[in-house]
């Protein structure tokens, strides 16, 4: 597509449940990076894809946070027993090398009530 | 641990003036990129400017210009003749070549543009 592009734009879900958040970046980009963003603050980064691989997760906060890039294309960020403290804008960035500017999505706001 | 400090919370200026947004990094890297990114009302993240650290040139994009001082690590933004669109937070971004391109943030400046 021409941009990158995140699914659902607003997820609110209840403490306890797993929710799965999709980024589709820009076709042919190499590299895939997701960041978290809580309101008033910067994004910060929590893991990023070359191709399938992951190359860095040390930005996730727990082990109830998980990514996925099985075809080098889409990836899935799933958060596990969400809890409020997750709530946040989730968002997704590609680019096609590394330092060449990175393509932002939209973003996923996540509510955890 | 890099780091990246905005210590201008809050500015403002006036439509058609010049305005500079300061940045400062924390880096043992020699090579990296440095970013400014616009982040409007709307939530987008727009690329404003890029800087490759090892080109002593000054990167400009239109009305927006840099100024960089390596030796500082210092990296500040300058917008000239400010338009009511240029209304958004502005985030200031490092990338060491070594970590695979991930984007270290400052913490933003709101940049409001009076009438």
């Amino acid at each position: 597509g021409a941009g990158v592009s995140q699914s659902p734009r607003y997820k609110v879900t209840k403490r306890g449940q797993d929710v799965a958040l999709r980024c589709d970046p820009i076709s042919g980009h190499v590299s895939l990076y997701w960041y978290r963003q809580a309101l008033g603050q910067g994004p910060e980064f929590l893991t990023y894809f070359n191709y399938e691989a992951q190359q860095d997760k040390s930005g996730l906060p727990n082990d109830r946070f998980s990514a996925e890039r099985p075809e080098g294309s889409i990836s899935t960020l799933t958060i596990q027993r969400t809890e409020q403290r997750d709530s946040a804008m989730y968002r997704c960035a590609s680019s096609l090398i590394q330092g060449d500017g990175y393509t932002f999505g939209s973003g996923t706001r996540l509510t955890v009530v | 641990a890099q780091t990246v400090t905005q210590s201008q919370p809050e500015m403002s200026v006036q439509e058609a003036e010049t305005v500079t947004l300061s940045c400062t990094y924390d880096t043992s890297e020699n090579n990296y990129y440095l970013f400014w990114y616009k982040q409007p009302p709307s939530r987008q993240m727009i690329l404003v400017i890029r800087q490759e650290a090892y080109k002593q040139q000054n990167a400009t994009e239109n009305r927006f210009s840099v100024n960089f001082q390596k030796a500082a690590k210092s990296f500040s933004l300058k917008i000239s003749d400010s338009q009511l669109g240029d209304t958004a937070m502005y985030f200031c971004a490092s990338s060491p070549y070594n970590q695979g391109g991930k984007l270290i943030f400052g913490q933003g400046t709101e940049l409001s543009v009076k009438p």
